[in-house]
């Protein structure tokens, strides 16, 4: 079946530092692709997504592209902030599935120190 | 506008009891998935309702577990003869519509302790 394996954690970096986590899937088809934040006390978020081979999902300074070829869509951020400190979990959704459900990697916590 | 919500934040129960989550979603969502995540895991798909109705009951575990959408609103997740191994954070999340990818919006959880 399908499956989303993603680095363990946790990873620490320093404010400012280049952030990557890396994400591969299994999946038939061309499943959709997320990334999403768990920042403490607070519920799942949506932080970006790609439906489709080589499209680039962004948002808040973090991106990730959809690469059918290394079937992969790791997450990086240019330079990280302290309140980047959360859990970011892989997702996908897989092709022409009728529920849309969400298949989870098992995260992975970031912390970032000042 | 609210947001996904659940009751109780926190379930503690004794091995054995019977226990019901509750999940009450974004106005005008048809769309509600329950999912559970054990400590240290990514959420797992438990079950997904389209309206009133259960259209895939296919990561619930066990007959232990139902759920239920009567209205096609509020969700109850009840689970009999709880076991230790139960012990998870249920989250439910909503979206507007079935069809191409809709964005899901989780709830804070249920975190339900069995002992």
């Amino acid at each position: 079946g399908d499956s989303v394996t993603q680095m363990e954690g946790p990873v620490t970096l320093s404010e400012e530092a280049f952030l990557t986590i890396n994400c591969t899937y299994t999946a038939t088809g061309y499943p959709s692709l997320f990334w999403y934040v768990q920042y403490p006390g607070e519920g799942l978020q949506l932080l970006l997504k790609a439906t489709k081979a080589d499209d680039k999902g962004s948002n808040k300074g973090f991106e990730a592209t959809y690469r059918k070829e290394t079937t992969s869509f790791h997450l990086e951020k240019g330079s990280v902030q302290v309140s980047d400190s959360a859990v970011y979990f892989c997702a996908l959704v897989g092709y022409g599935g009728a529920t849309n459900k969400l298949i989870f990697g098992t995260g992975t916590l970031l912390a970032v120190q000042p | 506008g609210a947001g996904v919500s659940q009751t109780p934040s926190n379930k503690v129960t004794e091995k054995g009891k019977y226990v019901e989550l509750r999940c009450d979603p974004i106005s005008g969502h048809t769309a509600l998935y329950w999912y559970r995540q054990s400590l240290g895991q990514g959420p797992e798909f438990l079950i997904y309702f389209q309206g009133t109705g259960a259209a895939d009951d296919s990561g619930l575990p066990n007959d232990r577990f139902f759920a239920v959408r009567p209205e096609g609103s509020v969700s109850t997740l009840k689970i009999q003869r709880t076991e230790r191994g139960d012990s998870a954070v249920y989250l439910c999340a909503s979206s507007l519509q079935r069809g191409s990818y809709n964005e899901q919006f989780f709830g804070p959880g249920t975190r339900l302790t069995v002992l």
